[in-house]
């Protein structure tokens, strides 16, 4: 499979606890984006990656989140303490340059807080 | 100010007609793209077409076409010939120059399409 990889695709936690995800982007695309989805809206940014570094981050990205992307390669987007508000679909693009194409997407992990 | 605007949360079509989806966006950067996504209930967006600013013709993938007004700041995907299986959410969205060029795409809200036998 070629395409963009996320693990877990499901994760249901407690209040409080950590979650991290995991993206595996296609291997030549050198950005990397991090988007969050909540029912009935489209996808809000969260960070963007280019190659291994992160060069911009969405005021929605408080400090209780945070995204490494080691080497270029994959990336993780951990939740510390999380919160119900939390609870949404995390998706992960990426894309070579600024090619004649949108960003490619995984299928994206859904997070549900109780 | 919303930088995508689509204004139809909902649009029924019946199957093998053609179907118009709207897409207005905001910019005062000359150089952008557009893009148009679909997301069925699985939940992965799968993407479908691009339209760069500077592109003289509108863009075509197969039953996809972008219908692109620049002067009018719309870029509406008309479906040809639909199928059930286009059934699902619409995104429209846009990257633009933002600062230290990172051109990161903005999405709107989307319209839900439904394709009726």
């Amino acid at each position: 499979d070629t395409g963009v990889s996320q693990n877990p695709r499901h994760k249901i936690t407690k209040r409080g606890q950590n979650v991290t995800f995991r993206c595996d982007p296609i291997s030549e695309h050198n950005r990397l984006y991090w988007y969050r989805q909540t029912l009935g809206q489209g996808p809000e940014f969260l960070t963007y990656f280019q190659n291994e570094a992160q060069l911009e981050k969405s005021r929605l990205l408080s400090d209780r989140f945070s995204a490494e992307r080691p080497k270029g390669s994959f990336s993780t987007l951990e939740i510390q303490r999380t919160e119900q508000g939390d609870s949404a679909m995390y998706l992960c693009a990426s894309s070579l340059g600024l090619g004649g194409s949108g960003p490619i997407f995984g299928e994206g992990s859904w997070l549900t807080v109780v | 100010a919303q930088k995508i605007t689509q204004t139809q949360p909902g649009m029924f079509v019946q199957e093998k007609e053609a179907v118009t989806l709207d897409c207005t966006y905001d910019t005062s950067d000359p150089s952008y793209g557009l893009f148009w996504y679909k997301q069925p209930s699985s939940g992965e967006m799968i993407f479908l077409i691009y339209q760069g600013s500077y592109d003289q013709q509108n863009a075509t993938e197969g039953r996809y076409s972008l219908n692109f007004q620049k002067a009018r700041k719309s870029a509406n995907l008309v479906i040809s010939a639909s199928q059930l299986g286009d059934s699902a959410m619409y995104f429209c969205a846009m990257r633009e120059g933002r600062s230290g060029g990172s051109y990161i795409p903005t999405f709107g809200r989307g319209t839900s399409l439904i394709v009726h036998p």
